[in-house]
């Protein structure tokens, strides 16, 4: 079965400093990762999948096959970062059934 | 404007008596998910719809049962909720290769 972890619930960093949220995933096959956010009071929302290899806010995350990892990452981090972010992979056809990580709150500080 | 809609999204019931919560989607997508949250926990996937065809988890109980009477409503129906049963649901949707559209999510509380 497929499993994500998070190892930290927990990041706090200050505004201007580089971030890293780790993710590391177990699955035989080829999965499809994703980041979803959610920031204070809204719905869970999409952030960044693999495949679409873009940077969304300033954040990026690379599809790490060998050490089963997808770190999403950003240079400087923002006090509007500051949100709950879900690591999540999919093993169905794109998107289809989604098995989330427990989540990292970050937390930026001015 | 929203585009998955949840209602109610408080809803407080009894121990063992029946609660419906309601998805509806303004998209026309063919697929709708309902995923379980408890308190500091990732969401839990209990089962999808694609199209009509109804999708469950291996793992999610027989208390819950779900309807999707038309492309745009789905309805999560918890036959005789325990206080285990306290959670964030959520509601989601899906249309081909695209990402998942999530719904603001019912908190049931459980009396």
């Amino acid at each position: 079965a497929q499993r994500v972890t998070q190892p930290e619930k927990l990041l706090s960093v200050f505004k201007g400093a580089p971030v890293e949220l780790k993710c590391n995933y177990s699955y035989s096959g080829s999965p499809e990762l994703f980041w979803y956010v959610q920031y204070s009071r809204q719905r869970l929302q999409l952030l960044l999948r693999h495949i679409s290899r873009e940077s969304i806010k300033g954040f990026t995350a690379d599809l790490n096959k060998g050490e089963t990892s997808f770190h999403l990452k950003k240079p400087f981090a923002q006090e509007e970062d500051s949100a709950m972010y879900y690591c999540a992979l999919s093993v169905g056809s794109s998107g289809s059934r989604l098995t989330f990580g427990e989540g990292t709150q970050l937390t930026v500080n001015p | 404007d929203a585009m998955v809609i949840q209602n109610p999204r408080y809803q407080v019931t009894q121990f063992g008596k029946p609660v419906t919560l309601s998805c509806s989607q303004t998209l026309n997508h063919n697929v709708m998910y309902w995923y379980q949250q408890k308190s500091s926990q990732a969401p839990k996937l209990l089962f999808h719809y694609y199209d009509k065809d109804f999708n469950n988890e291996a793992d999610t109980p027989d208390n819950f049962q779900s309807r999707r009477p038309n492309t745009s409503f789905c309805f999560l129906d918890i036959r005789s909720p325990g206080l285990g049963d306290a959670a964030m649901y959520l509601c989601a949707t899906r249309h081909g290769a695209d990402t998942q559209y999530f719904g603001p999510g019912t908190r049931l509380t459980v009396l």
